[in-house]
């Protein structure tokens, strides 16, 4: 199946500080991207959509202003988490899909962010 | 209405026999079904795909699909504990991928 990278897997910072992680799609043209976050022993939480050269489409409830999140290329998106705060403590999971080519959705590896 | 719901178990099967994962999901004119298998701590697995109505076989695994019922299922047969783990029914409606909460299947040695 297709490969999505995901960095890093685990994450620890400082409250106040913020937090990149990267996503791509090695061997495929991602069209779509989307953004999960997973509290322990909860189900999926998509927090936004990515589309390839336009803005994201967040989920209600989630900040976009603190949740940023970058599609720039047809490879890479990136969810910066700013000001980590310790409640932003969780497990973040990209998935990519290209609809073009491709109905099925692969996940990256998951980030898990612990903010002290 | 959730747009995919599965029982959430915990689903417990011995060794050797076969453990039933139920979905069902609203909108008629979703497309496209899949069901992936997560770890613990771990990201999500594709595991199996389905697109038309009928058996899909794969291995130990059997996806079965019935529109007219908005009804998915996964069989897995011969189960071994290494396939206890949480399994996600996903639907693409060609718009959007709904996923349900997961089934959380345990294997009893």
């Amino acid at each position: 199946g297709a490969v999505v990278s995901q960095h890093p897997s685990w994450v620890i910072c400082k409250s106040g500080t913020s937090v990149k992680i990267e996503c791509r799609s090695l061997d495929f043209q991602a069209t779509t991207m989307f953004w999960y976050r997973q509290f322990p022993k909860q189900s999926l939480m998509l927090m936004a959509t990515s589309n390839e050269g336009s803005k994201a489409t967040y989920e209600q409830g989630v900040e976009k202003d603190k949740f940023l999140i970058n599609h720039a290329s047809l490879t890479l998106s990136t969810l910066t988490v700013t000001s980590a705060h310790p409640e932003d403590s969780s497990f973040y999971i990209c998935s990519a899909n290209n609809r073009r080519t491709n109905e099925k959705l692969f996940f990256g590896s998951g980030t898990q962010l612990s903010v002290l | 209405q959730k747009e995919v719901e599965q029982n959430s178990g915990p689903l417990s099967v011995p060794e050797g026999a076969i453990a039933s994962l139920n979905c069902t999901y609203s909108d008629r004119g979703s497309q496209s079904f899949f069901w992936y298998r997560q770890y613990s701590g771990k990201s999500p697995e594709l595991i199996m795909s389905i697109y038309s109505n009928g058996d899909k076989e794969d291995g130990r695994f059997t996806a079965q699909l019935n529109k007219a019922s908005q009804y998915v299922s996964l069989l897995i047969r011969d189960s071994q504990p290494s396939d206890s783990a949480t399994y996600l029914c996903a639907v693409n409606t060609g718009n959007q991928f709904y996923f349900g909460t997961g089934t959380s299947l345990t294997v009893i040695p």
